[in-house]
């Protein structure tokens, strides 16, 4: 149980394109869903807390209009990445909340060129 | 700023011993504290849960809190190989946002 999928898992874009992530809980419900950011060798920073049915609430810092989220549903949460750069070259995870815990995705490796 | 720090590491250790990671935060109001490992290229799974002060054992792996001393630790007995990755601790932040705050990772080395 517990399982959280992230799709595409591996991504290359050019600049200036926009590329949108999909997080799923696949068997449980999850109100909030965390969107996260990796870069090599660093530790996890949290990018924002997607809660369905309402805006998401983004860390200091992250800027609301290039990283868009939407919580569309009790197991569905997009991050789009818009008009992405080489720096936001990384690797995004998602998680879902549930059971007292967060359940993290697989990982999506973005490259933009 | 809250804050969770962790010696980055790497610890390297020979096969079969024990392996101490070790955790400091500086939310005094935090309640729950998790231990992820992450492979290289993976995102971080899941290995242990704390809540209460005292130790939590599950296998090989004790977790240990103090939350006087704001301290969490995890002890790996009879370490693997296949142990090898990075360890990070994250506390749950005071209220209810259910956030996580990470701290840097410690890299574990087992030499066989």
């Amino acid at each position: 149980g517990a399982v959280v999928s992230q799709h595409p898992s591996r991504v290359i874009c050019k600049s200036g394109t926009s590329v949108k992530i999909e997080c799923r809980s696949l068997d449980f419900q999850a109100t909030t869903m965390f969107w996260y950011r990796q870069f090599p060798k660093k530790s996890l920073m949290l990018m924002a807390t997607s809660n369905e049915g309402s805006k998401a609430t983004y860390e200091q810092g992250v800027e609301k209009d290039k990283f868009l989220i939407n919580h569309a549903s009790l197991t569905l949460s997009t991050l789009t990445v818009t008009s992405a750069h080489p720096e936001d070259s990384s690797f995004y995870i998602c998680s879902a909340r549930g059971f007292g815990e967060q359940f993290f995705g697989p990982g999506t490796r973005l490259t933009v060129l | 700023q809250k804050e969770v720090e962790q010696n980055s590491g790497p610890l390297s250790v020979p096969e079969g011993a024990i392996a101490s990671l070790n955790c400091t935060y500086s939310d005094r109001g935090s309640q729950s504290f998790f231990w992820y490992r992450q492979y290289s290229g993976k995102s971080p799974e899941l290995i242990m849960s704390i809540y209460s002060n005292g130790d939590k054992e599950d296998g090989r792996f004790t977790a240990q809190l103090n939350k006087a001393s704001q301290y969490v630790s995890l002890l790996i007995r009879d370490s693997q190989p296949s142990d090898s990755a990075t360890y990070l601790c994250a506390v749950k932040v005071s209220g209810n946002t259910g956030k996580l705050i990470f701290g840097q990772g410690t890299t574990l080395q087992v030499k066989p």
